[in-house]
């Protein structure tokens, strides 16, 4: 298995807010990332958190890092359907050779009018 | 700026044929570059990455090789195509890590490869 988790699925109204929860098994990762894919597409970074932070928040994205537990979660508020993607976490640790990112597995959400 | 490009965008090979997937950096230098494979429906898997020319580390045992020729050039290579390789291939690439900085990794626009 992965050593990043994600949900394989998720369905929103449009308006609502989504969130997308992420789990990661390694305690020195220092950046955790959030990435969109859009279909046929490459990965684009929407948003990134250094471990020692709790949250952050970028207009309607906020990310919430509970080091504790090893879970990462975004919220997107008010979705609209142009946020229909996978989306994708990822990890960077501490000594990771060639400065890798590990991935989760994404997370494809779906976005109803 | 920036920029990465991957081709061919889609590919079509039959069982057994080979395969060279090229993928190039602008406007950075010394990179670290990746190779990625997502399967229909899955996530990323990590295949190769290259921290310089010449020096490639393999992720996974496989039908697939990788190459390195000049310093923002990245080639994904087989001799004989499997059906399981069929995949969507993302090349990517990321400055060298400084203390206290976030690097982003930049990914390419993917080549759809189909084994028939």
């Amino acid at each position: 298995g992965e050593d990043v988790e994600q949900s394989l699925f998720l369905s929103v109204r449009e308006g609502d807010s989504s969130v997308i929860n992420c789990t990661y098994t390694d305690s020195s990762s220092t950046y955790l990332y959030w990435y969109k894919q859009e279909p046929g597409a490459g990965l684009q970074l929407l948003t990134y958190i250094f471990s020692n932070m709790d949250m952050k928040q970028d207009q309607r994205l906020t990310v919430l890092l509970n080091k504790k537990d090893k879970h990462l979660s975004l919220r997107i508020a008010d979705t609209q359907t142009g946020d229909s993607a996978i989306y994708f976490c990822a990890e960077k640790r501490t000594k990771a050779a060639g400065n890798k990112l590990t991935f989760g597995g994404g997370t494809r959400v779906l976005v109803k009018p | 700026s920036q920029t990465i490009h991957q081709w061919p965008a889609t590919l079509v090979q039959p069982v057994g044929s080979p395969l060279s997937l090229e993928c190039t950096v602008e406007g950075t230098s010394n990179p670290n570059l990746y190779w990625y494979r997502q399967a229909a429906g899955r996530g990323l898997q990590l295949l190769f990455y290259s921290v310089g020319i010449g020096q490639i580390s393999s992720e996974v045992p496989q039908n697939l090789s990788a190459s390195r020729p000049q310093d923002r050039q990245f080639i994904l290579s087989s001799k004989k195509l499997l059906l399981s390789d069929s995949g969507f291939y993302l090349c990517a690439w990321r400055e060298k890590q400084s203390p206290g900085q976030i690097y982003e990794q930049y990914f390419g626009p993917g080549t759809r490869l189909t084994v028939t």
